[in-house]
Order: structure tokens, then C-alpha cells, then sequence
């Protein structure tokens, strides 16, 4: 079973505007985080954000942030007043505690996003 | 410090050849992860290091790939016989050890290598 599901493989949106992608996941495991990362075009991973289990707080890190609904398994990313700059893959990913899965970091496939100008 | 860093950057071989990736992770960082990268699978998981030793490989794909963590500074992934479909940017990530419940461990990549098998 996906541990990690991104529903949107690609989307376009205007530059200037924000934009959602989703995520969720899958885990029994109490203790868990998750992160997203950021891949243009040259190939690197770029960490942007995480949120942990146990946080109260959505996560927010300049104009990215995480709206984090624990109940319903999900962690969507949220970015605001998009730039051309942030056409690239996005992915979410799951690290789970030591009680379960002893700290693999397993990602999602991926969402392309296209900044129009 | 200069990140994790992965070699060669670029690999062109013919079927049938061993191939070896090489990976430093950061001094400090006791986790060490094997992705591949396709078009087709997205980012999988191959194996993972905990101190040097490997604690999960269900995602090696057959018995052609091996790693290996020999110390703290170094380890590599090999293939052998190598085939067209293994193909693929192999990435190396790292990580340092949970504290607590301070998930927040980001791994950090290594710009990867791109391998082709002809």
C-alpha cells in the first residue's frame, strides 16, 4: 500500500497566485514527520518544510506553508504568490518513528507545477 | 561543511558491466539513504544506514544491487551485471539521528548520479 499519495501529477497555475497541492499519507505509527521537497528542473532536492505529528501549529516557512489535518491523514502544501521560479516537481514525504518503520523516509510520486507569467 | 556528496555525476555503461556509486554523507549524520529516480517510479527507497549498518534493503530490486557502508564517511552502491532498465538517477541522502520526539530531520541530498546502461 502507498505510504505517500499525491493525487495531482501536474497543474498549472498563474504567476503571482497560490497554490495547493496535496498530500497524504499512511501510518499507525504515533510519532511520525513530514517534509516536502522541491525539484526543479537541474535535478536537486531542495528541503522547504515540515511538520511534525505532535505540532500544534501548521508550519509555515516564508511563503510555503503546511496545512496539516491530522485527522484525515493529510499535509497539503500551500504556496503563496507563486513565482516563475517555483516551476518544478514537489514531494511529500514521510518519516515514521522507531516504533514502526525505524525512521525510513519514503516519498510520494510527485506533483509537477507550471508557473505561468 | 560541503554537503553530501555523490560520484560520478554522470555514468555510461554497457550492459553486462559492474557499476559502482559512490556517496560521502555529512560528518555528523547518522543516517545514510539509496533513492533511484525514474520517470516511471518516482523516488524509491533502495536501502537505508542506520551507523553503518543497513537496516532496511526491501527495496533493493534483485540481487544484482548490493551496498555497503564500510565507516561513517563512505558507502557505495553497486550493481553487477548491470542492465538497461537499472538506468536512472541514483541519489544518496543523509541525515542525522532523531532526538526525542524532534522529528524534524530533514535529509539532505546529494546532486545524484545519473546512470545509463546501453
Amino acid at each position: 500500500a502507498q505510504k505517500i499519495t499525491q493525487t495531482q501529477p501536474g497543474m498549472f497555475v498563474q504567476e503571482k497566485e497560490a497554490v495547493t497541492l496535496d498530500c497524504t499519507y499512511d501510518t499507525s505509527d504515533p510519532s511520525y514527520g513530514l517534509f516536502w521537497y522541491k525539484q526543479p528542473s537541474s535535478g536537486e532536492m531542495i528541503f522547504l518544510i515540515y511538520q511534525g505529528s505532535y505540532d500544534q501549529q501548521n508550519a509555515t516557512e516564508g511563503r510555503y506553508s503546511l496545512n496539516f489535518q491530522k485527522a484525515r491523514k493529510s499535509a497539503n502544501l500551500v504556496i503563496s504568490a507563486s513565482q516563475l521560479g517555483d516551476s518544478a516537481m514537489y514531494f511529500c514525504a514521510m518519516r515514521e518513528g522507531v516504533a514502526s518503520a525505524g525512521n525510513k523516509l519514503t516519498f510520494g510520486g510527485g506533483t509537477r507545477v507550471l508557473v505561468k507569467p | 561543511d560541503a554537503g553530501v556528496i555523490q560520484s560520478p555525476r554522470h555514468e555510461v555503461t554497457e550492459m553486462g558491466q559492474e557499476v559502482t556509486l559512490r556517496c560521502k554523507p555529512i560528518s555528523g549524520h547518522d543516517y545514510l539513504f539509496w533513492y533511484r529516480q525514474t520517470m516511471m517510479r518516482g523516488l524509491e527507497l533502495l536501502i537505508y544506514f542506520n551507523n553503518n549498518v543497513p537496516i532496511d534493503d526491501s527495496g533493493m530490486p534483485e540481487d544484482r544491487f548490493s551496498a555497503k557502508m564500510p565507516n561513517a564517511s563512505f558507502s557505495t552502491l553497486k550493481i553487477q551485471p548491470s542492465e538497461p532498465r537499472d538506468s536512472a538517477v541514483y541519489f544518496c541522502a543523509s541525515s542525522p539521528s532523531l532526538i526525542g520526539l524532534g522529528m524534524n530531520t530533514e535529509a539532505f541530498f546529494g546532486q545524484g548520479t545519473r546512470l545509463t546502461v546501453v
